[in-house]
């Protein structure tokens, strides 16, 4: 099985910083890497598709980069909607697996 | 609007039964790839199950193989998951979840319905 790894596993931030978040897959994917949102209590929000394709509807400061084995999903100006944990997903062969999460907790 | 609405989780033994369904709406189910992933409480995110369209093509995480039976009924627009010998790690959140063109990523998700497996 592919192994997904974020990093960090907790990161703290203030309105309107840039953050970024790593995901590194325990072998090539090339770009097969989706990244998610999710808020307490609520089902995942679909964000990112091929690494980098932002998904209709998203914000436009949400960016994601990367292939083979190292992707990071940027948030461009954290906004007070943004504080949630995020997770990678690779499905480049399954069983399609998840990061563990990265908590984008407030400062 | 696309929604999906999962049912039928609760408390169960370990070694019980349960079938979990998702009913779709919103769009043509019987057009997309669909997915079952759940949620241990506290814990990340594990994909456990996908359907085809015509259910030619099924697959299943080795934590629940031979265990879970995922099915479909695109004249009912809904999706199953027989749960069979549950254990106490086999408790979480389980979504329904729709896939893209069999790519392997879910574009819409449902609110989830819990299944406990305690004694």
């Amino acid at each position: 099985d592919i192994q997904m790894t974020q990093s960090p596993s907790t990161l703290s931030a203030s309105v309107g910083d840039r953050v970024t978040i790593t995901c590194r897959a325990s072998q090539s994917i090339s770009n097969w890497l989706a990244w998610y949102q999710q808020k307490p209590g609520k089902a995942p929000k679909f964000l990112i598709y091929k690494a980098s394709s932002l998904e209709s509807g998203v914000p436009s400061r949400f960016s994601g980069s990367g292939s083979g084995t190292e992707f990071t999903l940027t948030i461009s100006s954290l906004q007070p909607d943004d504080f949630a944990t995020y997770y990678c997903q690779q499905y480049n062969s399954y069983p399609w697996t998840f990061g563990q999460g990265t908590k984008v907790e407030i400062k | 609007e696309v929604q999906l609405v999962e049912s039928g989780g609760g408390l169960v033994q370990p070694g019980g039964s349960l079938r979990l369904s998702c009913a779709a709406s919103g769009f043509t189910f019987s057009s997309y790839e669909m997915n079952w992933v759940r949620q241990a409480p506290g814990k990340g995110l594990e994909w456990v199950s996908y359907i085809g369209i015509s259910r030619n093509t099924i697959k299943y995480a080795d934590s629940v193989k031979g265990r879970f039976t995922i099915s479909r009924d695109n004249g009912k627009n809904s999706l199953y998951l027989q749960m069979n010998s549950l254990r106490a790690n086999d408790t979480a959140i389980y979504y329904c979840a729709r896939d893209r063109g069999a790519n392997g990523y879910f574009t819409n998700w449902g609110q989830g319905t819990l299944v406990t497996v305690s004694s």
